[in-house]
């Protein structure tokens, strides 16, 4: 039973590229989460998707970051025109649904994004 | 901002239990108590959680006092391999996990 997986590990763009961050749930799980870790801080909740739906992205910049959850495929974070600042750990969480009861969150490896 | 106050750092003999102690006075009745933990570079790892009573698992052990404000992780035996850095999180429980807040949480170093 494979974990999150997100792809890729590492990731380095130049100032004003796009970067796209990929993440598959664990097998049965309908909801994923995006968080990011600046350089010596902890995770900050970025948005949380069902598959096809954003139910809460109260943690996204409202410019150039976009995330989907499409019905067939990974769910995607988007940032587009990278800047330095955006150089951070993102994590992935996914979780199931089951209702009646609270659930955990199983976290993948990361994505490490560095501007230059 | 986060709802719970963790000390920065502690220090633990390998071998000794490890005692994390979280305050969450403003809590409230319907939030839960979550410990999660991040490794060097890796992501973040569930370890147990509570509501009212004391719980216990492979892992840890979660002791809540009995006003609920505040709380102490239990590692029995810790090993080199739990030097990390342990997050105490209050949650409202939705049927899902949501919006996790992460505090700076308190970097234990198991020492040999």
């Amino acid at each position: 039973n494979a974990g999150v997986m997100q792809n890729p590990r590492h990731l380095v763009r130049r100032r004003g590229q796009e970067a796209r961050l990929r993440c598959s749930p664990m097998k049965g799980h309908s909801h994923v989460y995006w968080y990011r870790q600046l350089p010596e801080e902890g995770l900050k909740f970025m948005v949380y998707l069902q598959k096809e739906n954003i139910i809460d992205e109260s943690g996204m910049p409202k410019e150039r970051f976009s995330a989907e959850f499409p019905k067939e495929g990974p769910s995607i974070l988007r940032i587009q025109q990278v800047v330095r600042g955006d150089s951070a750990a993102y994590f992935c969480a996914s979780s199931p649904l089951l209702q009646g009861r609270d659930t955990e969150a199983f976290f993948g490896q990361g994505t490490r994004l560095t501007v230059v | 901002d986060a709802k719970t106050t963790q000390p920065p750092s502690m220090d633990c003999a390998e071998g000794r239990a490890a005692n994390l102690p979280c305050n969450h006075s403003t809590i409230s009745g319907n939030e839960y108590v979550y410990w999660y933990r991040q490794i060097h570079s890796q992501g973040p790892q569930y370890i147990i959680h509570g509501l009212k009573n004391n719980e216990t698992n492979e892992m840890a052990s979660l002791i809540i006092t009995e006003d609920r404000k505040s709380s102490t992780l239990i590692l029995p035996h810790a090993t080199l391999r739990d030097t990390a850095v342990y997050y105490c999180i209050v949650r409202v429980d939705s049927g899902s996990q949501g919006n996790l807040i992460f505090g700076k949480g308190t970097k234990l170093s198991v020492k040999p």
